[in-house]
């Protein structure tokens, strides 16, 4: 069946450094979309941003993310890690139905 | 602005009692969900409904029933309770076509004792 894998549990930064959260996956359907969901302290899940189309950036909120078929990989990614990014972020994968990752921890540091 | 509403948002169980989780959405949206959070294990889906008097097992079905008596209602029924069903329950809902959003209620958290 479908699978996501996050392979970081707890990510910490310091402030001003670059992020990067981990993503690959597992399908056997041949047009999945990719999704990063983002969720704050004592708050739910929410998206983040989505990706259907190969090799394409897809951009939201000053994260970025691109879709590689070829290594079933979608990769988070920001610039420059704020304190206000402290959260739990899921990587999902729609395939026949919706599989999330285990999540990733991000802490960024002062 | 989509809605997706819980109820009750904590509660206290004793183990072997009957705890019903209810849902409602507002999105008129086809597919509800039900999903359980721990630490460790991210968001595992429970139960899940594409249209109103039909429910679906998912990942982790057992020691739990849903039900879905209408589009915007779809309840998670813990027959027995055990002290491993503690966690914090969300409900979604999603268009279900494509890459629509899945939309996230508050959350319930449920503890057995």
């Amino acid at each position: 069946g479908d699978s996501v894998t996050q392979t970081e549990g707890l990510v910490t930064l310091t402030e001003g450094l670059p992020v990067m959260l981990n993503c690959t996956y597992q399908t056997i359907y041949s047009n999945p979309f990719l999704f990063w969901y983002v969720q704050h302290l004592n708050e739910s899940p929410r998206l983040l941003l989505k990706s259907f189309t190969d090799n394409k950036r897809t951009e939201h909120q000053g994260f970025h993310a691109t879709l590689h078929k070829s290594s079933s990989s979608f990769h988070l990614q920001k610039s420059s890690a704020q304190l206000s990014d402290s959260a739990l972020y899921y990587c999902a994968l729609l395939g026949y139905k919706l599989t999330f990752g285990t999540g990733t921890s991000l802490l960024v540091d002062p | 602005e989509a809605a997706v509403t819980q109820s009750p948002r904590s509660k206290v169980a004793v183990t072997g009692g009957k705890v019903t989780l209810s849902c409602h959405q507002t999105n008129n949206h086809d597919y509800m969900y039900w999903y359980r959070q721990d630490t460790g294990h991210g968001l595992r889906l429970i139960h899940y409904s594409y249209v109103a008097d039909s429910t679906e097992k998912g990942d982790i079905p057992d020691g739990y029933k849903a039900s879905r008596p209408s589009q915007e209602n779809f309840s998670l029924i813990l027959e027995l309770a055990s002290l491993s069903q503690t966690a914090v329950y969300f409900c979604a809902s999603r268009a279900g076509a494509g890459g629509d959003e899945q939309y996230f209620g508050p959350g319930t958290r449920l503890t057995v004792l």
